[in-house]
């Protein structure tokens, strides 16, 4: 069964960095775009990026190019996002998320179970 | 950007209800178009995709219409465990967009 395994909860201060990382198992890692995407409390869900772990062509929403990066190990199979510094805002539940491509998109198939990610000012 | 919006925001309905939720798109998105389910302190459930495709497990009850701006997603007879907030999501165009979602709870 496909899975999204992604790393625990995390709790930091303002100005740190950090790596989230997201493992994908029992698919083929690299054929398949993996996504972010945020939940801030309370709120809904908002896509930040993908990413191709083939060849590491990235996309990213405009709202967050610039404040996070996605990344990829194809040879561990796991997808990152990072910060080079946190601020309070960036606290929210984030998920990993498979998205189909097959000569067009099919949309996100399955999920990761999220991480918290906590920032205190 | 494409921005979607969710109709209604919330609605409370009970057990056997048949629920029906629109989706509206701000430009053509063809059928480009996703639902997911979110119970509370879960990830998303992806449950259709290009507006009317089941996703491998998901029950019959669920069903999706539509093309172009606007879509639908409904309930045919609305189960306990069917009580959650819904997401409808466009993947015609970068950045791929989440409506606000949809609470359905108990009346």
């Amino acid at each position: 069964e496909v899975q999204l395994v992604q790393s625990g909860a995390e709790v930091k201060k303002a100005g740190e960095s950090l790596k989230i990382s997201c493992k994908g198992s029992e698919y083929s890692f690299t054929t398949y775009w993996i996504g972010w995407v945020r939940q801030m409390p309370g709120k809904g869900l908002e896509w930040m990026g993908i990413i191709y772990p083939g060849d590491s062509d990235t996309r990213y929403n405009p709202s967050f190019q610039g404040q996070v990066t996605i990344s990829a190990d194809k040879s561990i199979s796991t997808a990152y996002l990072q910060w080079s510094s946190l601020t309070a805002s960036d606290s929210a539940m984030y998920y990993c998320a498979r998205h189909v491509y097959r000569s067009g998109w099919y949309g996100i198939d399955y999920w990761g179970q999220g991480t918290l990610v906590t920032v205190s000012s | 950007d494409i921005q979607m919006t969710q109709s209604p925001s919330s609605l409370s309905a009970s057990v056997g209800d048949r629920v029906t939720i629109t989706c509206r798109a701000s430009q053509g998105i063809s059928n480009y178009l996703a639902w997911f389910q979110q119970k509370p302190g879960k990830a998303p459930k992806s449950l259709i995709y290009a507006a009317s495709s089941l996703q491998g497990g998901v029950p019959s009850k669920f069903s999706g219409s539509g093309s172009g701006t606007d879509f639908t997603l409904t309930i045919s007879s609305l189960q306990p465990e069917d009580f959650a907030t819904y997401y409808c999501q466009q993947y015609k165009s970068y950045p791929f967009t989440f409506g606000p979602g949809t609470k359905v709870d108990i009346k």
